[in-house]
């Protein structure tokens, strides 16, 4: 396809599971961001790799949040020992410089 | 921390009636967005404003940025069904990172 796509568009866990959420980014875009969505409210940043290199993870809300692009095309964002308070859309985007990001459909998680 | 805070966030009108959103920060900006989110999908960009004071315009709705580059607005003339949906404001900080706003949520009525 020619967007972003994301995988589980769903996801139930269990409080304490892993997860990993998959992003596929568009094809040659070199930059790609995860964001955070909660309920209501808008977007907010996470973590950002140019390439494979991650450049800012300013917005991951503890150390068990992990992010990686080890290839410089799809990204893997894994929340180890889930907790309710992870449950949120988390959408991923990338760009080919970084003003104009394109956004896959997101994963929806859910943390029981 | 910037913060973006959208107004209204919750706004209902009929059909062919107009409308403004606003963006507002007490932070400068380098450039600003503008989403539209439907409910399932992710965010698609409606525009980019640069510059203090600029316009643009795409069809039915006019986008401003501020002259001092910390606010922006989004009017829609004659609303429609269509027009239903999550406007999000998005602003520029440094070269990689975007702070939203909390979102606009959007109800035209036929």
């Amino acid at each position: 396809g020619a967007g972003v796509s994301q995988s589980p568009r769903y996801k139930v866990a269990k409080r304490g599971q892993d997860v990993a959420l998959r992003c596929d980014p568009i094809s040659g875009h070199v930059s790609l961001f995860w964001y955070q969505q909660a309920l209501g409210q808008g977007p907010e940043f996470l973590t950002y790799f140019q390439n494979e290199a991650q450049l800012d993870k300013s917005g991951l809300p503890s150390d068990r949040f992990f992010a990686e692009r080890p290839e410089g095309s799809v990204s893997t964002l894994k929340i180890q020992r889930t907790q309710q308070e992870d449950s949120a859309v988390y959408l991923c985007a990338s760009s080919l410089g970084w003003r104009e990001q394109y956004f896959g459909p997101g994963t929806r998680l859910t943390v029981t | 921390t910037q913060l973006l805070e959208q107004s209204p966030q919750f706004l209902s009108i009929q059909e062919g009636e107009n409308l403004t959103v606003y963006c507002n920060s007490s932070s400068v900006f380098s450039s600003l967005q503008w989403y539209r989110q439907e409910p399932g999908e992710g965010p698609v960009l409606l525009v980019t404003v640069v510059t203090g004071g600029e316009v643009k315009k795409l069809k039915r709705l006019t986008f401003q940025f501020g002259d001092a580059r910390k606010d922006s607005s989004l009017h829609i003339t004659a609303a429609q069904p269509g027009d239903t949906g999550l406007y999000l404001c998005a602003g520029a900080v440094g070269a990689q990172k975007l702070v939203f706003g909390q979102g606009t949520r959007l109800t035209i009525n036929p």
